[in-house]
């Protein structure tokens, strides 16, 4: 069964402290690893895809990077407003359709 | 540029009664349609997909069904709620660059 598990479910963080969100995924002939930023009551809104072992994309404070088995989403000294959760997802063995994990949520106190 | 229409955005239903939610995308043609269901706690879960007029595929059996009856309008439904369907439900479509999400309709059965 295609699988999506992301870590931790929650991460509270100082302003300016670094960290990383890790997401692992157990489908295979990966088409696409998504990352998406989701604020409460919001819809998700989409940050970064990767396709390829290796491959990192940067966005502001974030970045994201990519293996065989999982990705990484990389928070660089961050502020209050990156607080939110991040879901990871990838397209289902069908591709018919995106699974997501459960998702990180972030906290930044300044 | 395309956008997609998601509403009401918050709903407070009975139990027993029926409900429809509405999504319309603009701006693009022929697109992949998605229904999503937000719980709390757990991740977005797939509940229907369509990739064009008519054709609906079910993930996941449940007291909702959803509708296409034109290229770019998608219709969640039930005629009769049950507690639990409430839930953050979320309208996507999808291109060869990855899925965009609506903002969401938060449904609360009471």
């Amino acid at each position: 069964e295609d699988q999506v598990t992301q870590s931790p479910e929650a991460l509270r963080l100082q302003e300016g402290e670094s960290s990383s969100l890790n997401c692992s995924y157990t489908v295979s002939g990966l088409r696409g690893l998504f990352w998406y930023r989701q604020d409460p009551g919001k819809g998700p809104e989409f940050l970064f895809t990767l396709y390829s072992a290796g491959e990192e994309k940067e966005k502001e404070r974030l970045k994201a990077t990519l293996t065989k088995k999982e990705s990484f989403l990389h928070i660089t000294a961050p502020k209050p407003e990156d607080s939110a959760t991040y879901l990871c997802a990838v397209p289902n063995q069908a591709g018919t359709a995106l699974i997501f994990g459960k998702g990180t949520t972030l906290s930044v106190s300044s | 540029s395309q956008t997609i229409h998601q509403w009401p955005a918050t709903l407070v239903q009975p139990v027993g009664s029926p409900l429809s939610l509405e999504c319309t995308v603009e701006g693009t043609s022929n697109p992949n349609l998605y229904w999503y269901r937000q719980a709390a706690g757990r991740g977005l879960q797939l509940l229907f997909y369509s990739v064009g007029i008519g054709q609906i595929s079910s993930e996941v059996p449940q007291n909702l069904s959803a509708s296409r009856p034109q290229d770019r309008q998608f219709i969640l439904s039930s005629k009769k709620l049950l507690l639990s369907d409430s839930g953050f439900y979320l309208c996507a479509w999808s291109d060869t660059y990855g899925y965009t999400f609506g903002s969401g309709t938060r449904l609360t059965v009471v």
